[in-house]
């Protein structure tokens, strides 16, 4: 059972470059998450997915596009990367229930120059 | 927006020392949790606190949700070093699954 697991772990991209990271859960969990974390500004949520098939934007989704066409994948793009996306990104997936209780994967470290 | 706000941003002290973390915020939450972070890793679920006053217990960490469900704490009784590292809490609103709100977390170091 490995959980949460995200790929690639580190990456570089020149400015205006392209990628898709891409995380896959294997505990059958319905939701999935991807969050961005920068120093002093904590977790924020960039898009979200409540089922396959099924995307929606979050707090900061500006740049990023998502698709879920499979459950239990979930996959980040950047069309067109910028500086200003330097940062370390996570994805996290949950169940159904009041606690929304979010398991996250180990994190993809993102520079751009 | 709801925001949650983590106090003190850094913390560092003595192994055997007792510490205490705030998580504040003016909106109600259905649901507060506890993570943990180590460096180069993800955030690891520690408690999750549901009921207004509720308090739960982790070992030598007590858990407690404050009755408006608005704020949280979380103590640590007789630090080690191992304690160390980044405390986020986080809400959830009622509603349907769409994310967590993150505080901002605290830097905890504990010396030996």
């Amino acid at each position: 059972n490995a959980g949460v697991t995200q790929t690639p772990k580190f990456r570089v991209l020149k400015t205006g470059q392209s990628m898709t990271l891409l995380c896959a859960q294997d505990m059958n969990h319905e939701y999935m998450y991807w969050y961005r974390q920068d120093p002093g500004m904590g977790l924020r949520l960039i898009h979200y997915s409540v089922g396959e098939g099924t995307t929606a934007k979050g707090e900061v989704p500006d740049g990023y596009n998502v698709s879920r066409l499979k459950k239990q994948n979930f996959l980040l793009g950047l069309e067109s990367a910028a500086p200003s996306q330097t940062s370390v990104y996570f994805c996290a997936s949950d169940t159904p229930s009041p606690n929304y209780e979010q398991y996250f994967g180990p994190g993809t470290r993102l520079t751009v120059t | 927006t709801q925001l949650l706000e983590q106090s003190p941003q850094f913390l560092s002290i003595q192994e055997g020392e007792n510490l205490t973390v705030y998580c504040n915020s003016s909106s109600v939450f259905s649901s507060l949790q506890w993570y943990r972070q180590e460096p180069g890793e993800g955030p690891v679920l520690l408690v999750t606190v549901v009921t207004g006053g509720e308090v739960k217990k982790l070992k030598r960490l007590t858990f407690q949700f404050g009755d408006a469900r608005k704020d949280s704490s979380l103590h640590i009784t007789a630090a080690q070093p191992g304690d160390t590292g980044l405390y986020l809490c986080a809400g959830a609103s009622g509603g349907g699954a769409d994310g967590l709100t993150f505080g901002k977390g605290t830097h905890l170091i504990i010396q030996p």
